[in-house]
C-alpha cells in the first residue's frame, strides 16, 4: 500500500520567500507529526495533529511557521519570510491510534529545504 | 540540551560480525524508546523498540537492550549484513496517551563491510 508521501521532495527559496510543504499521511491514520532535520542531526519535533486538531505545536521554532490539517488527512507547513537557518529536511510521520508497537510511526521521504 | 545522545557518529563492522549501537538517555520520563533506520533520501524506517518495563526485546537479527538505572540502551545486529549499511537513529518518548512526540539522537552511520 502508499506510504507517507511529501511533496515537493526539494524546495530551494530565496530569503524572504514563503514556502509550503505537503503532507499525505497513510489513508486512515488519526496523528500526523511534522519533524525538522537539520544537516547531521536527528529529527526534531515540530508539530502534531490529532484528525484535523493541532493539539500540540510547542516545537514550531517561531510565528513564521503555521501548520494545518483542515480535513484531517493531508498536512501542509507553511513557512513565512524564510531565513537561512530554515534550511532543513521536514519530515511527515503519521500513525495509528491505540496499535502495537505503540508509537509506531510511518515517515514519508521529506522535504530539502534551501534558503540562499 | 539532548535528552538523547548517540556519541558515536560512525561505527564499521566486518559482515557477518555482531553491530552494537548505543544510545543513552537523560529525561527519567521517557517510557519508550525506538530504533529508525535511515538510508539516504529516504524517511527513517520504524525497526525495534522496546518499553521500560522491559529489558530486553528481540526480533529476528535485531536486538534491543534497555538498561533504566544507567539511562542506557544499545541496538545490537547478529549477524551484519552488507544491506545493514545506514544511520540508525534512537528515539524516546513519554507520557500517557497513544500518539505522543519522538526525541531522537543524532544518529550514527554503520558501514557493514564485505
Amino acid at each position: 500500500g502508499a506510504g507517507v508521501s511529501q511533496s515537493p521532495r526539494y524546495k530551494v527559496a530565496k530569503r524572504g520567500q514563503d514556502v509550503a510543504l505537503r503532507c499525505d499521511p497513510i489513508s486512515g491514520h488519526v496523528s500526523l507529526f511534522w519533524y525538522q532535520q537539520a544537516l547531521g542531526q536527528g529529527p526534531e519535533f515540530l508539530t502534531y495533529f490529532q484528525n484535523e486538531a493541532q493539539l500540540d505545536k510547542s516545537g514550531l521554532p517561531s510565528d513564521r511557521f503555521f501548520a494545518e490539517r483542515p480535513e484531517g488527512s493531508v498536512s501542509t507547513l507553511k513557512i513565512q519570510r524564510t531565513q537561512q537557518e530554515d534550511s532543513a529536511v521536514y519530515l511527515c510521520a503519521s500513525s495509528q491510534e491505540r496499535v502495537r508497537p505503540l508509537n509506531e510511526q510511518f515517515f514519508g521521504p521529506g522535504t530539502r529545504l534551501t534558503v540562499l | 540540551d539532548q535528552q538523547v545522545k548517540q556519541n558515536s557518529p560512525s561505527l564499521s563492522v566486518q559482515e557477518g560480525r555482531i553491530s552494537i549501537l548505543n544510545c543513552d538517555y537523560t529525561n527519567s520520563m521517557f517510557d519508550y524508546f525506538l530504533w529508525y533506520k535511515k538510508y539516504p533520501a529516504e524517511g527513517p524506517t520504524f525497526l525495534i523498540s522496546i518499553s521500560s518495563i522491559k529489558d530486553k526485546n528481540e526480533d529476528g537479527r535485531f536486538t534491543v537492550f534497555l538498561n533504566k538505572s544507567a539511562k542506557h540502551l544499545s541496538l545490537h545486529i547478529v549477524p551484519s549484513q552488507p544491506g545493514d549499511s545506514a544511520v540508525y537513529f534512537c528515539a524516546a518518548t513519554r507520557g500517557s496517551g497513544s500518539a505522543r512526540q519522538l526525541t531522537f539522537g543524532s544518529g550514527t552511520q554503520l558501514t557493514v563491510l564485505p
